[in-house]
């Protein structure tokens, strides 16, 4: 069945580093969607990307499609401590519902 | 608007026991499902519903069953808990099927099974 794999699993940084977690899949996606997960909260809807090598920002927040349309990534600029929680990437199964990734634990060091 | 509303938060059971962990959407959204959450293993698909009176198995759906009689409520029900559905359960809507909708998730219940 379809499945992603991200990486890393964990990321510690210091508050104001760059932190980027990646998604992976060994076939086309035709979408992905990234979700983020607040520590004891519940999943919630962050972007849809669709398009080959599509670049969407919201405000510190980079998400990229490769050019395959076969991966993802999602990177922070200058991390603050708001931005801690689990970061999801989710793609389409054959029966149209959502696969998640394993997730990053994002933790960011005042 | 509510969004996606779950009940109970918590709850403890013990092997054997039955119990049904409540979903409600008030968003008319046709499409519904459950997810299980489990440290290390992210969201896992149990059972998701496209509509009223329709239901169909995820992922992971041995031991648990849904219905939807009506387009707000998509109860989950254990039928004969065991430790090993120790888990956080998500109850998640969308405007229609989930791989190109926002997905719209309920806060969780946490249940532990002894």
């Amino acid at each position: 069945g379809q499945q992603v794999m991200q990486i890393p699993q964990y990321q510690h940084v210091q508050e104001g580093e760059d932190f980027t977690t990646y998604c992976n899949s060994s076939t086309t996606l035709s979408n992905i969607q990234w979700y983020k997960q607040r520590p004891g909260g519940h999943p919630v809807f962050l972007i849809q990307l669709v398009k080959s090598g599509e670049v969407k920002k919201q405000k510190r927040l980079t998400f990229q499609f490769g050019e395959a349309k076969k991966n993802s990534s999602l990177h922070i600029t200058a991390t603050q401590t708001t931005d801690v929680g689990t970061y999801f990437c989710a793609c389409p199964t054959g029966a149209n519902n959502l696969f998640f990734g394993t997730g990053t634990r994002l933790t960011v060091i005042p | 608007n509510a969004g996606v509303t779950q009940t109970p938060k918590f709850q403890v059971l013990k092997t054997g026991q039955s119990m049904t962990l409540q979903c409600a959407q008030d968003m008319n959204h046709e499409y519904m499902s459950w997810y299980r959450q489990d440290p290390g293993m992210g969201l896992r698909l149990i059972h998701y519903s496209v509509g009223a009176g329709i239901t169909d198995q995820g992922e992971v759906p041995n031991g648990y069953n849904v219905s939807r009689s009506t387009t707000e409520d998509f109860p989950l029900r254990l039928l004969s808990a065991a430790p090993s559905q120790t888990s956080v359960y998500f109850c998640a809507s969308s405007q229609t099927q989930g791989a190109k909708d926002t997905q719209y998730f309920g806060p969780g219940t946490r249940l532990t099974v002894l």
